[in-house]
């Protein structure tokens, strides 16, 4: 099955830094990467997606890219602000499943 | 968006009660349901997918007599925790899909906070 790692565990920032997450995934079939953000307490909330069909994404202050040789994908939060702090999960989706595995998360703290 | 909701948002049991946690997909038809369970600070944990008219699927490791499912409409899936015990505490969470409406998206319920005494 699909295993997806994801690091960094812990990612401390100053407000209006750039924030990396990465992730790695090791089933070459995995079609599309979704980015979910969870703040304490709450439900995870979609942020950000990509198909294997492109290499990036941008939204705003938010983009994700995509290397299908290397099999990772990293979101990119610039400009961040203290209301980005949360607990990012990226997770994969196999085209012959329709069950994304996440990975562990990033708690993403960004400090005034 | 699509929205899920769940209820109860939180819930307190003794030892050996069961409890029952609704999933509703308010504005869609979800014909594939997922419950899954977070510990504190770890990532989603998928317990089980839910189908709709048909037996849930258990990932391995989880004790079907134990979480029973039932997804009996397109719009509810139900989660019991059979005769809990403090181990069982956590936060349940369940999602839903609509292939047809939303394509692949999963969309999240709010979360269910169980504490066994």
């Amino acid at each position: 099955g699909e295993n997806v790692e994801q690091h960094p565990s812990t990612l401390s920032v100053q407000e209006g830094d750039s924030a990396v997450i990465k992730c790695t995934y090791s089933d070459s079939a995995s079609n599309y990467f979704p980015w979910y953000k969870q703040e304490l307490g709450k439900r995870p909330q979609l942020i950000i997606d990509i198909r294997s069909n492109v290499g990036e994404k941008k939204d705003q202050r938010i983009a994700v890219t995509l290397n299908k040789t290397a099999k990772h994908f990293s979101l990119h939060i610039t400009e961040t602000q203290p209301e980005d702090s949360a607990v990012y999960f990226c997770a994969a989706r196999s085209g012959g499943s329709y069950i994304p595995t996440f990975g562990r998360g990033t708690s993403l703290i960004v400090h005034p | 968006g699509a929205v899920v909701s769940q209820h109860p948002s939180w819930v307190i049991c003794k030892s050996g009660t069961s409890v029952k946690i609704e999933c509703r997909s308010l504005d869609f038809q979800a014909t594939t349901m997922f419950w899954y369970r977070q510990f504190p600070k770890q990532s989603l944990m998928l317990m089980a997918t839910s189908n709709e008219g048909s037996k849930a699927t258990y990932e391995q490791g989880v004790e079907k007599d134990k979480f029973l499912i039932n997804h009996a409409s397109l719009t509810l899936s139900t989660l019991t925790v059979t005769s809990a015990h403090p181990e069982d505490s956590s936060f349940y969470i369940c999602s839903a899909r609509d292939q047809q409406q939303r394509g692949e998206t999963q969309y999240f319920g709010p979360g269910t906070r169980l504490l066994v005494l």
